[in-house]
């Protein structure tokens, strides 16, 4: 069963690096997206992508965050300079067109440490 | 008020107990209605998935969805140990964007 894929599983980054992370999303699925969740809580948007320019973003996704679908494959999550509290699970997702496409399909994350 | 409010748990139930997982919404635009499982530091699993109002059944499980109420459930039944993990309700609209909007999540223990 395809699925969406992450790298890597674990970063730890020092404060003020930048991190880059990456998702391979299900082939064909047209809708993109990356959500985080902080230890104990909720998960949260941060931004959607699709037609190759972001859909909507969250208040949490700042001048820091970027994405990128650099080509037909993969699609990028960059933090500019790290802060403490961008320590998180992020958790890229894919989603289709219609039908039962249209149910988002989680990668297993990226564990992000920031010291 | 949340948009999404999912009762907090957690849960713990005996092997072969019906459980019942509840969330309530305030957005009258969410269209679909989803249910995940996840497992500790895990990425979210797809469960279950409606659109609109009504009942969908998969094996042991039963989603519920009541858009004049705004509550949706999950009924899990014959609860088997493997069924311990973190259940996470998820909604959003027919929009573009489709971003979902996840509740708290309850944390559900089926004891042998």
């Amino acid at each position: 069963e395809p699925e969406v894929t992450q790298t890597p599983s674990h970063q730890v980054t020092q404060m003020g690096q930048e991190v880059i992370l990456r998702c391979v999303p299900i082939s064909n699925h047209l809708y993109f997206y990356w959500y985080r969740q902080i230890l104990g809580q909720k998960v949260e948007f941060l931004v959607s992508f699709y037609n190759n320019e972001i859909s909507e973003k969250s208040e949490i996704f700042d001048d820091q965050f970027s994405v990128e679908r650099p080509d037909g494959s993969n699609f990028t999550l960059k933090i500019r300079s790290t802060k403490l509290e961008d320590s998180a699970m992020y958790f890229c997702a894919s989603r289709g067109g219609q039908g039962v496409r249209e149910t988002q399909y989680f990668g297993p994350g990226t564990r992000l440490l920031v010291l | 008020q949340k948009e999404v409010e999912q009762d907090p748990g957690p849960l713990s139930v005996p092997e072969g107990a019906i459980v019942s997982l509840n969330c309530t919404y305030s957005n009258s635009a969410f269209q679909y209605f989803m249910w995940y499982r996840q497992y500790s530091r895990k990425g979210p699993e797809l469960l279950m998935y409606t659109y609109s109002s009504g009942n969908k059944e998969d094996g042991r499980f039963t989603a519920q969805v009541d858009k004049s109420s705004k509550y949706i459930s999950l009924f899990i039944r014959d609860s088997q140990p493997s069924d311990s993990a973190t259940y996470l309700c998820a909604m959003r609209a027919n929009t573009n964007a489709g971003k979902s909007t996840f509740g708290d999540g309850t944390t559900l223990t089926v004891k042998p």
